[in-house]
């Protein structure tokens, strides 16, 4: 079954730091997202992504957020200059969304990111 | 921002009874509803969903029941196995957002043996 993939598993990195967490989405998927979760919080949309711009970003989602699809298969999420409060679990997703409407987002493991 | 909420943290249930996870929501535009299982140091894993223009879906021993008048769904599990403990999420999005999910804050269920 085709799942969704993330690398690496854990990041460990100085604050000031910039970061890039990668995604491989199911491979026939077009919307991709980056959702986080911070310890004893809720997941939290980031960032949803589509026909390479993003469709859509929360109020986290500032400067220091980027996204890019640098080639066919990997979705990347850099944080230009890490701050100790981005350490949390940073989860990919992906769906199909076929004609414009909602559908099931298929979620990766997780990057679990920390900020020292 | 409390617009998808799971009020109980936490939920025992005895193998082989039915488990039953709750979520209210507050956002009229939500439609489109999933439940998630998650364990720990993992990713979410996609249950079940129902759109808005559904009360009811059923997989296996799963049923999810939505409630458009009280802005309520829940979670059936019958019946429950020791596998099934996990934390469980309820997420929503509306077609008019990108969709984008938004998640309540889990519920704990632990399936006794």
């Amino acid at each position: 079954e085709p799942e969704v993939t993330q690398t690496p598993s854990h990041q460990v990195t100085q604050m000031g730091q910039e970061v890039i967490l990668r995604c491989v989405p199911i491979s026939n998927h077009l919307y991709f997202y980056w959702y986080r979760q911070i310890l004893g919080q809720k997941v939290e949309f980031l960032v949803s992504f589509y026909n390479n711009e993003i469709s859509e970003k929360s109020e986290i989602f500032d400067d220091q957020f980027s996204v890019e699809r640098p080639d066919g298969s990997n979705f990347t999420l850099k944080i230009r200059s890490t701050k100790l409060e981005d350490s949390a679990m940073y989860f990919c997703a992906s769906s199909r969304r076929t004609s414009g409407r909602t559908d099931t987002q298929y979620f990766g493991p997780g990057t679990r990111l920390t900020v020292l | 921002d409390q617009q998808v909420k799971q009020n109980s943290p936490s939920l025992s249930v005895q193998e082989g009874r039915i488990s039953i996870l709750n979520c209210d929501y507050t956002n009229s535009m939500f439609d489109y509803f999933l439940w998630y299982k998650k364990y720990p140091a993992e990713g979410p894993t996609f249950l079940i969903s129902i759109s808005s223009i559904k009360d009811k879906n059923e997989d296996g021993r799963f049923t999810v029941f939505l409630n458009k008048s009280a802005k309520h769904l829940s979670l059936h599990i019958v019946p429950s196995q020791p596998g099934d403990s996990a934390v469980y999420f309820c997420a929503a999005s509306a077609n008019n957002a990108g969709n984008m999910l938004t998640f309540g804050g889990g519920t704990r269920l632990m399936v006794k043996p």
